[in-house]
């Protein structure tokens, strides 16, 4: 099975920071990517797929990057309803595994 | 607007079994593939089953194999996860998911969740 590793796993942020999540494959899984954003007591919400490609409504300060083995996540001004948690999601093979998530907080 | 509303959750002994359903509306139900994720209190995100759009294909978390069963009924809208045997670490809110149907896979639509106690 893929194992996926987030870092870091809590980042401290104030809004209108840049900040940046990893996300690595334990094998190569071309552009077979999500992101999600989840809040506390929520369901998580998609926000890119394909690797890059921003999920419709998402705001614009976020993106994606990244292939193979290495992406990243990057929101370019940290707004205030950004604060939550985020996880990568491989869906190159079953078992589809998500990574254990970074905390965002202030 | 799509929507996925799932119960069938509650409390239940270890060794039980609880059926969880999935009601889906706003989208044609027979075109998407759908999942079951689970999230153990505190803890990620844990992926649980797949099943295909015709239910021809589909998949298990080796934590769950051969203790639960997916299954949907097209004319129902409606996904299903009967759960067998419980044990402690099934005790989560559990998700219904729809996957998109693009080239790249990803979870486009998930549901509010519902939770499974498994306790004594």
């Amino acid at each position: 099975d893929i194992q996926l590793t987030q870092s870091p796993s809590f980042l401290s942020a104030s809004v209108g920071d840049r900040v940046s999540i990893t996300c690595r494959a334990s094998q190569g899984i071309s552009r077979y990517l999500a992101w999600y954003q989840q809040k506390l007591g929520k369901a998580p919400n998609l926000l890119i797929y394909a690797a890059s490609t921003l999920q419709s409504g998402v705001p614009s300060r976020f993106s994606g990057s990244g292939s193979g083995t290495e992406f990243t996540l990057t929101i370019s001004s940290l707004q205030p309803e950004d604060f939550a948690t985020y996880y990568c999601q491989q869906l190159n093979t079953y078992p589809p595994a998500f990574g254990q998530g970074t905390k965002v907080e202030i | 607007e799509v929507q996925l509303v799932e119960s069938g959750g509650g409390l239940v002994q270890p060794g039980g079994s609880l059926r969880l359903s999935c009601a889906a509306s706003g989208f044609t139900f027979s075109r998407n593939s759908m999942n079951w994720v689970r999230q153990a209190p505190g803890k990620g995100l844990e992926w649980v089953s797949y099943i295909s759009s015709s239910s021809s294909t589909i998949y298990y978390a080796d934590s769950v194999k051969g203790r639960f069963t997916i299954s949907r009924d097209n004319a129902k809208n409606s996904l299903y996860l009967q759960m067998n045997n419980l044990r402690d670490e099934d005790t989560a809110v559990y998700y219904c998911a729809r996957e998109g149907s693009g080239s790249y896979a990803y979870f486009d639509d998930w549901g509010q969740g519902t939770l499974v106690t498994v306790s004594p």
